[in-house]
């Protein structure tokens, strides 16, 4: 079975600052995906940014970017340039290629972007 | 853009109650999830379906039962709710089963049971 883990609970950044979410997870799976999902305050969960563990380069989608480690079984989002609206709950989760469509979810990181 | 819609945003019901939580999506989705969330343990699994009539339990299936009638609607059953199911509860659907496939979310139910 899979584990995933954000060790940060809360976290705040100051607006136009940078801020790195840490994840870990634990699985002897060698091919599988890793997640971002973000949740803002009472509204709808959606898809941040997703890594192929086949891909050695790190994904990227705008202000987002992640650092994957594989071997350390490492996988950190980046905000750069926080703005008010990346205020949420921020979750890790990661599928195994082969169990369908999955998701084991860490348990989430509260961020909070200060003006 | 994907719609997932639940059938209420918030619930309060009685120990003992049987309770119904419905999910609706509006894309052809063939997959549906519905899953618990409890602050620190993020999101868990408890049902999920692949195709209509049919189900697989998730990692915390006990106390809870699925219907997939239609495609488009998974609904979720407490049979007898219990104080220890006072969550949010969060159904998804994705596009294709593979490891890949990004799901969408619905806006959630808060269940309150007393």
């Amino acid at each position: 079975a899979q584990t995933v883990t954000q060790s940060q609970p809360e976290m705040s950044v100051q607006e136009a600052e940078t801020v790195t979410l840490s994840c870990t997870y634990d699985t002897s799976e060698n091919n599988y995906y890793l997640f971002w999902y973000k949740q803002p305050p009472s509204r709808q969960m959606i898809l941040v940014i997703r890594q192929e563990a086949y891909k050695q380069q790190n994904a990227t989608e705008n202000r987002f970017s992640v650092n994957f480690q594989k071997a350390a079984k490492s996988f950190s989002l980046k905000i750069s340039d926080s703005q008010l609206g990346d205020t949420a709950m921020y979750f890790c989760a990661f599928a195994n290629n082969n169990a369908g469509n999955m998701l084991t979810f860490g348990g989430g990181t509260r961020l909070m972007v200060k003006p | 853009d994907v719609k997932v819609t639940q059938s209420s945003r918030y619930l309060v019901k009685r120990t003992g109650e049987k309770v119904f939580l419905e999910c609706v999506q509006d894309m052809d989705h063939e997959n549906m999830f519905w899953y618990r969330q409890d602050p620190g343990l993020g999101l868990r699994l408890i049902y999920f379906s692949y195709d209509v009539k049919m189900k697989e339990k998730g990692d915390i299936p006990e106390g809870y039962s699925v219907s997939r009638e239609k495609k488009e609607r998974f609904s979720l059953i407490l049979e007898s709710a219990s104080t220890n199911q006072t969550s949010m509860y969060l159904c998804a659907s994705s596009l294709l089963v593979g490891g890949r496939e990004t799901q969408y979310f619905g806006p959630g139910t808060r269940l309150l049971v007393l």
